[in-house]
C-alpha cells in the first residue's frame, strides 16, 4: 500500500522561509520511473502543481515559483523535501505531496497525501 | 491564468448523466487525468491516461478527448458524486504540469 504523509509547520511569518517535508512507503524513488510532486491549494481555490522530483534527481519547477522553490529527495529516508523562500500571506494554502506515474502520453497523480495547512500571518 | 480550462460548475438530476469538460492546447498530444475533490478531503484519481479507472473507482466514471478537449462522464449521477473535479495535463513547455481551474458538480 502507497501512502505519503506532508509534516511541516502550521504557522509561518511573512518573508519566512517554508519547509515542507513529505514521508512516503510503498514505493522507493531510487526506482526508475517514480517520482514525487507538491500541490498546493488556497482555501476555497483550485489545485496549483508547484515542483516534481524524479528517481533520476531530475527536478521541474512551476513557471511562476521557480525563483523560490526547492525539491530534494533522501531515498534513504524515503522523503522528499520542498522549501519555499520568502513567505507571504497569498502562500497561505493547504500543500499537498503525491506520487506520480506515467503511461502513454500520460502522467498522473495517486495516490494523495492528506495535506497540510500552511497559514503566514505575522 | 490556468492553461486548462473548465466550466466553473455543473449540475445534473440524479441518475443522469453528465460530462464535465476540459481545454486546452497540451490536450491535442497529452492526455488529461481527472482528480475528484470532496470538501476537507484530498483529492482523488478517477482517471488517468486514455481511460482508465484505478482500482475502486465505479465504472460510472469514464473519460474521452478530442482534439484540444478532455471530458469526464459521470453516468447515472450519485448524491455521493457531488464534488470539486479538477484536470491536470502538462504545460506548454512540456515538462511542468497544470491544473485547470475546477468544476463544482451538484446533483439534485
Amino acid at each position: 500500500q502507497v501512502t505519503l504523509r506532508e509534516s511541516g509547520p502550521a504557522l509561518v511569518k511573512p518573508t519566512q522561509t517554508l519547509t515542507l517535508t513529505c514521508t512516503f512507503s510503498g514505493f522507493s524513488l531510487s526506482t526508475s520511473g517514480m517520482c514525487v510532486s507538491w500541490i498546493r491549494q488556497p482555501p476555497g481555490k483550485a489545485l496549483e502543481w508547484l515542483a516534481r522530483i524524479d528517481w533520476d534527481d531530475d527536478k521541474y519547477y512551476s513557471t511562476s515559483l521557480k525563483t523560490r522553490l526547492t525539491i530534494s529527495k533522501d531515498t534513504s529516508k524515503n522523503q522528499v523535501v520542498l522549501t519555499m523562500t520568502n513567505m507571504d500571506p497569498v502562500d497561505t494554502a493547504t500543500y499537498y505531496c503525491a506520487r506520480m506515474e506515467y503511461g502513454p502520453s500520460s502522467s498522473w497523480f495517486d495516490p494523495w497525501g492528506q495535506g497540510t495547512l500552511v497559514t503566514v500571518s505575522s | 491564468s490556468s492553461e486548462l480550462t473548465q466550466d466553473p460548475a455543473v449540475s445534473v438530476a440524479l441518475g443522469q448523466t453528465v460530462r464535465i469538460t476540459c481545454q486546452g492546447d497540451s490536450l491535442r498530444s497529452y492526455y488529461a487525468s481527472w482528480y475528484q475533490q470532496k470538501p476537507g478531503q484530498a483529492p482523488v484519481l478517477v482517471i488517468y491516461g486514455k481511460n482508465n479507472r484505478p482500482s475502486g473507482i465505479p465504472d460510472r466514471f469514464s473519460g474521452s478527448s478530442s482534439g484540444n478537449t478532455a471530458s469526464l462522464t459521470i453516468t447515472g449521477a450519485q448524491a455521493e458524486d457531488e464534488a470539486d473535479y479538477y484536470c491536470n495535463s502538462r504545460d506548454s513547455s512540456g515538462t511542468n504540469r497544470v491544473f485547470g481551474g475546477g468544476t463544482k458538480l451538484t446533483v439534485l
